[in-house]
C-alpha cells in the first residue's frame, strides 16, 4: 500500500544549505510531478517527468533541479535554499495518458531561516 | 485575474445539508477539469473529473459549464467526513502537465 513515497516529511535548513528531496512510487506509473503548497495559493509544478529519462520545467523552476533517477524514483534538490522555498513539498504520479496526477505523496514541510 | 478561482470559505453546513462550490477559470482553451480533496495537512487526493455532460459519483456530482468557462460541485447529504477542502483544477489546454490548481474552498460540516 506504499503508493508515492517521499522523504524527508519535515526539514529545517538554512540559509545556502543543500539539500535533495526523494521521491519513489510502486505504482509502474510512468509520469512524475513536483509541486509546492503555499497558503492561500494553488499547488504549483514545480518539474515534471513524463517518463524516465525526461524531465520538463513547470510552472516554478526557478532555484530547483530535478532527477529522474528510474522509473521509481523523481528527486528534487535544493542546490542553496532561500527563505522564498519555505513551503510544503508534494510529490506525485500518474499513468499513462492520464493528464492529471493521480497520487500524492504525504509532502514534505520545508523551512528555511 | 487568477486562471482558478474559488470561494475559500469556510462553508459551514449542518450533516444532512446539500452544499454546492463553484469555481471559475479563465482560459477559455482548457479541456480537462477535475476535483480534488484534501484534508488539513495532508495530500490531496483526486475526487473526480468533470465532464461536458456533467457527472455523478455517489453523493458527488460534477457539472461545467463552458460558456460561462465554471465548474460546480454539489454535495448532498453531507457527511462529517466531508470537512475538507475542495480544489478545483483545470488543465490549460496545452499539455500534460499544464494544470492549474486552484486555492480550494474549506467545508466545514457540523454535528
Amino acid at each position: 500500500n506504499a503508493g508515492v513515497t517521499q522523504t524527508p516529511k519535515f526539514q529545517v535548513l538554512k540559509t545556502g544549505q543543500s539539500m535533495t528531496l526523494q521521491c519513489a512510487q510502486d505504482m509502474n506509473h510512468n509520469s512524475m510531478y513536483w509541486y509546492r503548497q503555499d497558503p492561500g495559493m494553488g499547488l504549483r509544478l514545480i518539474y515534471y517527468s513524463a517518463s524516465e529519462g525526461t524531465t520538463d520545467k513547470g510552472e516554478v523552476p526557478n532555484g530547483y533541479n530535478v532527477s529522474r533517477l528510474n522509473k521509481r524514483e523523481f528527486s528534487l534538490r535544493l542546490e542553496s535554499a532561500a527563505p522564498s522555498q519555505t513551503s510544503v513539498y508534494f510529490c506525485a504520479s500518474s499513468s499513462e495518458g492520464q493528464v492529471q496526477p493521480q497520487h500524492f505523496g504525504d509532502g514534505t514541510r520545508l523551512s528555511i531561516l | 485575474r487568477k486562471e482558478v478561482e474559488q470561494d475559500p470559505g469556510p462553508f459551514n453546513v449542518p450533516e444532512g445539508a446539500t452544499v454546492a462550490f463553484n469555481c471559475t477559470y479563465s482560459n477559455s482553451a482548457s479541456q480537462s477539469f477535475f476535483w480534488y480533496r484534501q484534508d488539513c495537512r495532508k495530500e490531496p487526493k483526486l475526487l473526480m473529473s468533470v465532464y461536458s455532460s456533467g457527472n455523478e459519483d455517489g453523493r458527488f456530482t460534477a457539472q461545467l459549464n463552458r460558456a460561462s468557462q465554471y465548474i460546480s460541485l454539489l454535495i448532498r447529504d453531507s457527511k462529517l467526513s466531508d470537512s475538507a477542502t475542495y480544489l478545483c483544477v483545470v488543465n490549460k489546454g496545452t499539455g500534460r502537465r499544464a494544470l492549474t490548481f486552484g486555492s480550494g474552498t474549506r467545508l466545514q460540516v457540523q454535528p
